[in-house]
């Protein structure tokens, strides 16, 4: 079956206390990127790669690193969370160009920093 | 960094009814994508839009580029229960066609 799988769902760490979020997609996509998703701001996007190697920031990529190392996985990186990276967080891929191609979204990592 | 502004923010309908919302935004977009997120999942592509004026449908979905380029419209015909969820507009950002911009999102609440 045709996936974006993002690990843990859920996530609840320390101020400071460096963690990663990992994606992994089974399509052979060449686009992947990384959202957070908060009350009245909708989607907004952190980090995208356009393929191995090639990472760009969003809008949000404060506080935030990605590393594209293989085509099917593109690990988010917090190296010291605050509480203001509280959030939903969404990976997702696509088999085209940015925002002109779909995108395939995994189900999300509810992130909580205290 | 750009945001494309949907309306209404979050509508309470009775099943059965009709629903409109729209998505704007202050410069041109050349392509425009609806996505639906089901509670507690991620967003899912209902439609994909690429041309000026086009209307284009996905069983009671349906939804229309705007001729000014600046606003794209989702409409829902006939709601069910299973339409509740959050809507997003998206589109390529401006000035970085690999940049995602997604909208604020409207939250549709089905009463059965």
């Amino acid at each position: 079956e045709a996936q974006v799988t993002q690990n843990p769902r859920y996530l609840i760490t320390v101020t400071g206390k460096k963690l990663t979020v990992t994606c992994s997609q089974n399509m052979n996509h060449e686009y992947m990127s990384w959202y957070r998703q908060d009350p009245g701001l909708g989607l907004r996007q952190i980090y995208y790669s356009m393929n191995v190697e090639v990472t760009d920031k969003g809008d949000v990529p404060e506080g935030y690193k990605v590393s594209r190392k293989e085509k099917r996985n593109f690990p988010l990186i917090l190296e010291s969370p605050s509480p203001n990276q509280t959030s939903l967080y969404f990976c997702a891929s696509s088999d085209g160009t940015g925002g002109f191609a779909p995108l395939h979204f995994g189900n999300g990592t509810r992130l909580t920093v205290t | 960094g750009q945001q494309l502004n949907q309306s209404p923010q979050s509508m309470f309908i009775q099943e059965g009814e009709d629903v409109s919302m729209n998505c704007t935004s202050s410069s041109i977009f050349n392509t425009w994508l609806w996505y639906k997120q089901d509670p507690g999942e991620g967003p899912v592509l209902l439609i994909a839009l690429y041309k000026a004026g086009e209307l284009t449908s996905n069983g009671r979905l349906t939804a229309q580029f705007g001729i000014t380029r600046k606003d794209s419209f989702l409409n829902i015909s006939a709601s069910i229960p299973s339409d509740v969820g959050i809507y997003f507009c998206a589109g390529p950002a401006t000035g970085g066609y690999q940049k995602v911009t997604f909208g604020t999102g409207t939250k549709l609440q089905v009463i059965p």
